[in-house]
């Protein structure tokens, strides 16, 4: 079964510093890919998605994303983190293959950004 | 357009009381999901809706019940409220299927839920 991996469930950065958040896939296929961000008190909004269009998925507040089929990564990256990126981050899984209707969720990692 | 929209934001029951949390979303959307999220366990789904009048289970669905009388509503029930289900809970919805897709799913801003 589809499953998918968040390494690092806290992750902590100075500011300006960079970001990087790590989601690796089990599927043989490559499945399609989001990442969710939760901040404090809110619901969660799509931060980007790969369709299999191209590698590297370019999202909102300047996050990116590649895919790396070989690896079965899907990390997501920011170049210089700011106070306002504190939040939780859930990266999904969208399998391609079957009859599944749902998402298949990772446990998610929360950001701290130190001043 | 106010997208996904939770009632109530909070609430505290006793163990043993019922209540409703109702999810209504303006986008027209075909596919409808009530999630839980409790610290260390991330985002479990406990049932969801693939049109109106169709419901089907999650990954936890016991002590809850939904329905789908209306396209843009889902209703999740809690017939007998235990503290094990003490938690925040999230409706979402997408214009299709989010398995085997690309359609993003919107999420509502939860209501935060404590059993006694």
């Amino acid at each position: 079964a589809q499953s998918v991996t968040q390494l690092g469930s806290h992750v902590s950065v100075s500011e300006g510093a960079l970001v990087l958040l790590r989601c690796n896939y089990s599927s043989s296929v490559p499945p399609y890919l989001f990442w969710y961000v939760q901040y404090p008190n809110q619901g969660l909004q799509l931060l980007l998605k790969y369709t299999s269009a191209a590698t590297l998925v370019k999202g909102i507040n300047g996050f990116e994303a590649e895919f790396k089929k070989s690896e079965t990564s899907f990390h997501l990256t920011k170049p210089s983190a700011h106070m306002s990126d504190a939040a939780e981050y859930f990266c999904a899984v969208s399998d391609k293959a079957g009859n599944n209707r749902k998402l298949i969720w990772g446990l998610g990692t929360s950001l701290a950004v130190n001043p | 357009n106010a997208g996904v929209t939770q009632t109530p934001k909070f609430r505290v029951l006793k163990t043993g009381q019922s209540m409703t949390l109702l999810c209504a979303q303006d986008m027209n959307h075909e596919y409808m999901y009530w999630y839980r999220q409790d610290p260390g366990m991330g985002l479990r789904l406990i049932h969801y809706s693939v049109g109106e009048g169709t419901t089907a289970k999650g990954e936890v669905p016991d002590g809850y019940n939904v329905s789908r009388l209306k396209k843009q509503n889902f209703l999740l029930g809690l017939e007998s409220a235990a503290p094990s289900q003490t938690s925040v809970y999230f409706c979402a919805s997408s214009y299709g299927a989010s398995g085997g897709s690309t359609d993003t799913q919107y999420f509502g801003p939860g209501t935060r839920l404590t059993v006694l």
